[in-house]
C-alpha cells in the first residue's frame, strides 16, 4: 500500500516571497512521484515528476522538486512566487498500481 | 488535439435518478481513469481501465459502474444517485498504468 501526506493544507505567502510546499510519502516499492497544480475550477495539471536519475526535478512555472529518499520526502519549491501561482496542489506517488494523492496544499498568493 | 474531454460539465440530479458521465481522449492512450475529488480529501480514483475491454476497482467504487467503450471514451454511470455523490468528477488518462496521467476539466455533480 502506498500513502501521501501533505503537511499543510493552506500556506500564505507574499508575492515575491519563497515558498516550499511540503510531501511525505510511505511505499513499500520503488516509488514514482508527482506534483500537480489546479487553478479555480480547472482540472489538473501536470508540474513535475520524478522517475529516476537527478534527485532535483525542475518543472513548469519556475518550480522544482527534491526527491529524498531517506527522508521519504518530495517537498515542492519556488523561490519567487507570483499572484498567479495561486491554486491548490497536489502531490502524487505511484508504485506498481495507481496512483495515490495527497489532500492538497492551497497555495494563497497575496500582494 | 482537445486532450480529455469530459461532458457534461454540471449537473444537477435528484436522489435515485441516475446518469451517466462521458469522457473521451484524443491521445491514443491506453489507460483510462474516474476520480472524484471532495473538500478536503484530494482525489479519489473510482474505476480504471487499464487497456481496452478491461475495468478494475479503484479505492471507492461503490454505487458507480463504468464501461471502457471503446479506445478513446470511458463512462462512469450512476444508477441511483444519492447526496453522498455530489462531488467533481475528473477523468483522466495516459499511454500505461505508469505513465503521467492527463486530466480533463472536471463534471460538477449536485445530488438533491
Amino acid at each position: 500500500a502506498q500513502s501521501v501526506t501533505q503537511l499543510d493544507s493552506q500556506v500564505p505567502v507574499f508575492e515575491e516571497a519563497p515558498v516550499e510546499l511540503r510531501c511525505n510519502y510511505s511505499s513499500s516499492v520503488s516509488v514514482y512521484l508527482f506534483w500537480y497544480v489546479q487553478y479555480p475550477n480547472q482540472g489538473l495539471q501536470l508540474l513535475l515528476k520524478y522517475l529516476s536519475g537527478s534527485t532535483l526535478v525542475k518543472g513548469i512555472n519556475g518550480f522544482e522538486a527534491e526527491f529524498n529518499k531517506s527522508q521519504t520526502s518530495f517537498h515542492l519549491r519556488k523561490p519567487s512566487v507570483h499572484i498567479s501561482d495561486t491554486a491548490e496542489y497536489f502531490c502524487a506517488v505511484k508504485g506498481y498500481s495507481t496512483l495515490t494523492f495527497g489532500k492538497g496544499t492551497m497555495l494563497l498568493v497575496s500582494p | 488535439n482537445a486532450g480529455v474531454t469530459q461532458t457534461p460539465k454540471f449537473q444537477v440530479l435528484k436522489t435515485g435518478q441516475s446518469m451517466t458521465l462521458q469522457c473521451a481522449q484524443d491521445m491514443n492512450h491506453n489507460s483510462m481513469y474516474w476520480y472524484r475529488q471532495d473538500p478536503g480529501m484530494g482525489l479519489r480514483l473510482i474505476y480504471y481501465s487499464a487497456s481496452e475491454g478491461t475495468t478494475d476497482k479503484g479505492e471507492v467504487p461503490n454505487g458507480y459502474n463504468v464501461s471502457r467503450l471503446n479506445k478513446r471514451e470511458f463512462s462512469l454511470r450512476l444508477e441511483s444517485a444519492a447526496p453522498s455523490q455530489t462531488s467533481v468528477y475528473f477523468c483522466a488518462s495516459s499511454e500505461g498504468v505508469q505513465e503521467t496521467q492527463y486530466f480533463g476539466p472536471g463534471t460538477r455533480l449536485l445530488v438533491l
